[in-house]
């Protein structure tokens, strides 16, 4: 039971460049979120799932889309990065009000 | 909208004291309370959460917290530091009617003196 899984760890993108997060949940919860936490502002949410084929807006939306086309995935997009999205992005799967929590990617926009 | 607030931005006490931080939220009904800890270039560990019933919860590593209605507050405690305790500590708040999203304060950065 690996958890909450996140792909990649680290990453280094150019301003325009396009990538994808994934965020894998192995204890079929039906929540899913992607936070990111940037130094002094906490944690934010960006958007969230509750339930495979479902999405929604989070406090911070702009720039970022999702898909939850499988109920274990929740994929986080950038489509054309900016230095603004360099953060620390956490997933995360909910159980019983209880969230849990992915290891972090730590995205890099030069 | 919810928001949560931790007052203190950065805490400093020496090993062997106790240790408070403060949180405060505003909402009109209870919502979920949590706590957690994150080490430097670590992910978050949730040191202990209030759904409802005792106001003081017990948690991880020896903390504790309390909820206090009237003030809308849910304050962490420990009665006795240790060095391995420095980390940030956040509080968030969730609501069953937003999806039980989390809304995080800004964290609470704690230095340990030896």
């Amino acid at each position: 039971n690996a958890g909450v899984t996140q792909t990649p760890k680290f990453r280094v993108l150019k301003t325009g460049q396009s990538m994808t997060l994934l965020c894998a949940q192995d204890m079929n919860h039906e929540y899913m979120y992607w936070y990111r936490q940037d130094p002094g502002m906490g944690l934010r949410l960006i958007h969230y799932s509750v339930g495979e084929g479902t999405t929604a807006k989070g406090e911070v939306p702009d720039g970022y889309n999702v898909s939850r086309l499988k109920k274990q995935n929740f994929l986080l997009g950038l489509e054309s990065a900016a230095p603004s999205q360099t953060s620390v992005y956490f997933c995360a799967s909910m159980d019983q009000v209880e969230q849990y929590f992915g290891p972090g990617t730590r995205l890099t926009v030069t | 909208a919810q928001s949560v607030t931790q007052p203190d931005i950065h805490i400093t006490v020496s090993e062997g004291a106790s240790l408070e931080l403060r949180c405060n939220y505003s909402y009109g009904a209870t919502p979920y309370l949590f706590w957690y800890v994150q080490s430097p270039g670590q992910g978050l560990q949730l040191l202990l959460k209030y759904f409802s019933g005792d106001t003081l919860v017990q948690g991880i590593k020896g903390f504790e917290a309390e909820f206090k209605r009237s003030q809308s507050s849910f304050n962490l405690r420990k009665p006795s530091v240790h060095w391995s305790d420095a980390a940030e500590y956040f509080c968030a708040v969730a609501r069953e009617s937003s999806n039980y999203k989390l809304t995080f304060g800004k964290g609470t950065l704690l230095t340990v003196n030896p």
